[in-house]
């Protein structure tokens, strides 16, 4: 089964800004939309960017998501200390199935 | 405001089932289409399966077809997610998710899926002897 890969941890200082990426394959990524999800430590995933570069309403504007090819990234600026989290890459994949990343873990130092 | 609210915790033999509801509120709920997801231990999110909450048309993930199934109760703007054949790697938190649609054309084929946004607060289910 299809897996996006996604590094397991990130860091950043307060203010800075940080990139986690996602990397899939031409049946998800590189033929469909992509998806982040923020999961603060103990709750239920949080939908954050929706078709590659949405953001519900309600989320910040520091965070922005980009789609090239078979790869996506998430970045967010102006890191704050709850934006410590773990942070999940989505796509629909054309072996109808959701394949998701790994999870990237994020800390504020 | 849009709210998904799951059912309690289970504790479960291997070889039984498992059965987990979600109540819906705050949007209408044939008009979208509800996930469900599990996320063991230290794991990845997994997707299982959605419904039609309209229709009840399902679509279930090739790990689990055969073993889950989803089922909705419009009256209760309830889902519910069976899960049978239980073992220890079933041990898992069981989120429901609600599904918005989405529709893509590529050349003369159009095809659809539903996305992700609201999600429940998740049901532990634990599988020992």
């Amino acid at each position: 089964q299809s897996v996006l890969t996604q590094p397991p941890s990130a860091s950043g200082t307060p203010g800075q800004r940080v990139t986690i990426s996602c990397s899939g394959s031409s049946s998800n990524i590189g033929s469909n939309y992509v998806y982040w999800y923020q999961q603060l430590p103990g709750t239920a995933p949080k939908l954050l960017i929706y078709r590659n570069n949405q953001r519900p309403s309600g989320v910040p504007d520091r965070f922005s998501g980009s789609k090239s090819g078979t790869s996506a990234s998430l970045a967010i600026s102006g890191l704050r200390s709850e934006d410590e989290a773990d942070y999940y890459c989505a796509a629909w994949d054309d072996s109808l199935t959701w394949v998701f990343g790994g999870g990237t873990k994020l800390t504020v130092l | 405001q849009v709210q998904l609210v799951q059912s309690g915790a289970e504790v479960k033999k291997p070889g039984a089932s498992v059965k987990v509801s979600c109540k819906a509120s705050g949007y209408t709920f044939t008009s979208y289409a509800m996930h469900w997801v599990r996320q063991a231990p230290g794991q990845r999110l997994e997707w299982m399966g959605w419904i039609n909450a309209g229709n009840g048309n399902t679509k279930y993930s090739q790990k689990f077809q055969g073993r889950v199934t989803i089922t909705r109760d419009t009256s209760a703007s309830t889902a519910y997610m069976e899960l049978s054949s239980l073992r220890s790697e079933d041990t898992a938190v069981y989120y429901c998710a609600r599904g918005l649609r989405v529709t893509m054309v590529r050349g003369v084929t159009h095809y659809y899926y539903y996305y992700m946004d609201v999600w429940g607060k998740g049901t532990t289910v634990t599988v020992s002897s």
